[in-house]
């Protein structure tokens, strides 16, 4: 069975500070790997997504992630945060079809 | 349409009434999925159709829930004898081929069971 877990469920960052969010993730074969993210009243949005290519992922608004087999990671990152980042974050995996989501991050940004 | 529609927004339900969420998907994704949103629970799959296959039911929580697809477009997810355990934001995706390719979301259904 595949799952995910995401190591804080809260993080506080400062503006203009780096983003880490961590995820890990648990597959019997290579994995499909997604970000989401969930700004508050609104829908989820697909932040990047990994699917075999490059281990080095870009996504939208300067996010990205690095797949890490060794260490079954999928580590979420962005080098400067922005008020407009503050949402909740969500790592999720695929088997064929649905996603498996993790428990969420929350992200605070402090100005 | 220009993306995933739900409807309705809002469904304040009396426990043991049913209900039915409706879902619109983009159009041309033959793919459907069904997830809930709750405090307690997290994001979980409920159900997904894949064009003409038979849908995979394996997260619908109990014989309660069930849903439809019909036409391959629309779909109704019903829950019957509602209980108070079944609030929670209701969300609906599509995509094209139903693989690892993003799964675009509506805004959701939030339920609540009085």
């Amino acid at each position: 069975a595949q799952s995910v877990t995401q190591l804080d469920s809260h993080v506080s960052v400062s503006e203009g500070t780096p983003v880490l969010l961590r995820c890990n993730y648990s597959s019997s074969y290579s994995p499909s790997l997604f970000w989401y993210v969930q700004h508050p009243n609104k829908g989820l949005q697909l932040l990047l997504k990994y699917t075999s290519a490059a281990t080095l992922v870009k996504g939208i608004n300067g996010f990205e992630a690095e797949f890490k087999k060794s260490e079954t990671s999928f580590h979420l990152t962005k080098p400067s945060a922005h008020m407009s980042d503050a949402a909740e974050y969500f790592c999720v995996v695929t088997p064929v079809g649905k996603l498996i989501f993790g428990q969420g991050t929350t992200l605070q940004v402090k100005p | 349409g220009a993306g995933v529609s739900q409807s309705p927004s809002n469904k304040v339900t009396e426990k043991g009434k049913d209900v039915e969420l409706r879902c619109d998907p983009i159009s041309g994704h033959t793919a459907l999925y069904w997830y809930r949103q709750s405090l307690g629970q997290g994001l979980e799959f409920l159900i997904y159709f894949q064009g003409n296959s038979a849908p995979d039911k394996s997260g619908l929580p109990s014989d309660r829930f069930s849903a439809e697809r019909t036409g391959g477009s629309v779909s109704t997810l019903t829950i019957q004898r509602t209980q108070q355990e079944d609030s929670a934001v209701y969300l609906c995706a599509s995509n094209i081929a139903g693989g690892p390719s993003e799964q675009f979301f509506g805004p959701g259904t939030r339920l609540t069971v009085l």
